[in-house]
């Protein structure tokens, strides 16, 4: 399978710890992004990298999150002292560089219970 | 704020019927995307709009986006049980890389 895959898909936890989610791109995108997705909602865009390059980040990423992709192929976010507001599926997503229409591909998501 | 507005949220109807989607916002998109996504899964990408006016056909399904680059619409026939899902639309601003979601319409074909 080439296509965007996550892990974990399901990540319980308790309040106050710490999570860490990995994503791997379809290995020919430079472009990576991330997203949270709420239950009745729409994703909403986190963050983006260009190879190893973070370009972009939303008011949404607050300082307990963060997010790397060191070597520009997978790409790990992390949330430090977790609150049960961060309960959410995140979505990584990939696309072409070189893409005309900008095309995002998403994996399965990471679904998080901050109980 | 919702840049992307989807109409309507719940569309419940029985098999072979006719339905339209809709997606409007007040700004410009450079290029659209249409999604559907499963329970538990993320969004498979269904169709691309670029074009003011552009119509894209996906057998069943026809795409279009509106002139002005500003709304698009989900027009599908003889809707089947297969087709029950979340469909998404999604922009990207001229110059942006991050796509703006909508709300998502949530899809029920009855049997």
């Amino acid at each position: 399978d080439t296509g965007v895959s996550q892990d974990p898909r399901h990540k319980i936890t308790k309040r106050g710890q710490n999570v860490t989610f990995r994503c791997d791109p379809i290995s020919e995108h430079n472009r990576l992004y991330w997203y949270r997705q709420t239950l009745g909602q729409g994703p909403e865009f986190l963050t983006y990298f260009q190879n190893e390059a973070q370009l972009e980040k939303s008011r949404l990423l607050s300082d307990r999150f963060s997010a790397e992709r060191p070597k520009g192929s997978f790409s790990t976010l992390e949330i430090q002292r977790t609150e049960q507001g961060d309960s959410a599926m995140y979505l990584c997503a990939s696309s072409l560089g070189t893409g005309l229409h900008n095309e995002q591909f998403f994996g399965p998501g990471t679904r998080l219970t901050v109980l | 704020t919702q840049l992307l507005e989807q109409s309507p949220q719940f569309l419940s109807i029985q098999e072979g019927e006719n339905l339209t989607v809709y997606c409007n916002s007040s700004s410009v998109f450079s290029s659209l995307q249409w999604y559907r996504q499963e329970p538990g899964e993320g969004p498979v990408l269904l169709v691309t709009v670029v074009t003011g006016g552009e119509v894209k056909k996906l057998k069943r399904l026809t795409f279009q986006f509106g002139d002005a680059r500003k709304d698009s619409s989900l027009h599908i026939t003889a809707a089947q049980p297969g087709d029950t899902g979340l469909y998404l639309c999604a922009g990207a601003r001229q110059g942006a890389q991050k796509l703006v979601f909508g709300q998502g319409t949530r899809l029920t074909i009855n049997p």
